[in-house]
């Protein structure tokens, strides 16, 4: 089985362009998570999926980053314009339902550098 | 405690040796606690899940115990091996306003087995 793909896996930009991430997740995993990882920290949540549906984007700062899951599989996760504080790693993770027993997969995640 | 903490921060085990960190979480409206295994360059792979007080898991050379009366879990190393060296993260619910929470990640406790 597949594990959660994510692209790129690493990305270098200037602060004040814009960067896109993507993730498809495990087929058949209905909530799909995006979590920011700085350094000596562990992944804090952005936003939740259940399907389509954003469920949880209360710490995704609306100001400069969106997200997206059209039709409910992959899911697109846009910062513009990045600053340097942007700087992190970006990760995706899926489970089968969304509750808080259940194993969440992560993909490997994507190293943003923002100069 | 109000938050998921993970102690120590980084750990040095000799090749051979058994260890064991800590992590605590908040007791009231427990759910489960997740352990996670993060290799660098990989994506973080799912351990144990652990939902029932004094429940007791094994994968390989590593366990995990859980006290969810007074919040905290333990993990065990027996005889660490080289491809041991990972950051080790845990993960619970954290009441964030009433009658909400969100999944929590500790900072991670370093592991690195000395050959």
């Amino acid at each position: 089985e597949a594990g959660v793909v994510q692209s790129p896996r690493y990305k270098i930009i200037e602060k004040k362009q814009p960067v896109a991430f993507w993730c498809n997740p495990i087929s058949g995993h209905n909530t799909l998570y995006w979590y920011l990882q700085n350094l000596g920290q562990g992944p804090e949540l952005l936003i939740r999926y259940e399907n389509e549906e954003a469920v949880d984007d209360s710490q995704l700062p609306k100001d400069r980053f969106s997200a997206e899951r059209l039709k409910g599989v992959d899911s697109t996760l846009k910062i513009q314009p990045a600053e340097l504080g942007d700087s992190a790693v970006y990760l995706c993770a899926s489970s089968s339902r969304g509750h808080f027993t259940d194993t969440q997969y992560f993909g490997p995640g994507t190293r943003l550098t923002v100069l | 405690i109000l938050n998921v903490e993970q102690s120590p921060q980084s750990l040095h085990v000799q090749e051979g040796d058994s260890t064991n960190f800590t992590c605590s979480f908040p007791s009231s409206n427990f759910y489960a606690l997740h352990w996670y295994r993060w290799e660098t360059a990989k994506s973080p792979e799912a351990l144990f899940v652990m939902t029932l007080n004094g429940d007791e898991k094994k994968k390989g050379r590593i366990s995990a115990t859980l006290n969810t009366k007074e919040g905290y879990s333990y993990l065990y190393i027996k005889g660490s091996q080289p491809e041991d060296s990972a950051t080790y993260l845990c993960a619970s619910p954290v009441p964030i306003n009433f009658g909400n929470e969100k999944l929590t990640f500790g900072t991670g406790t370093r592991l690195t087995i000395i050959p």
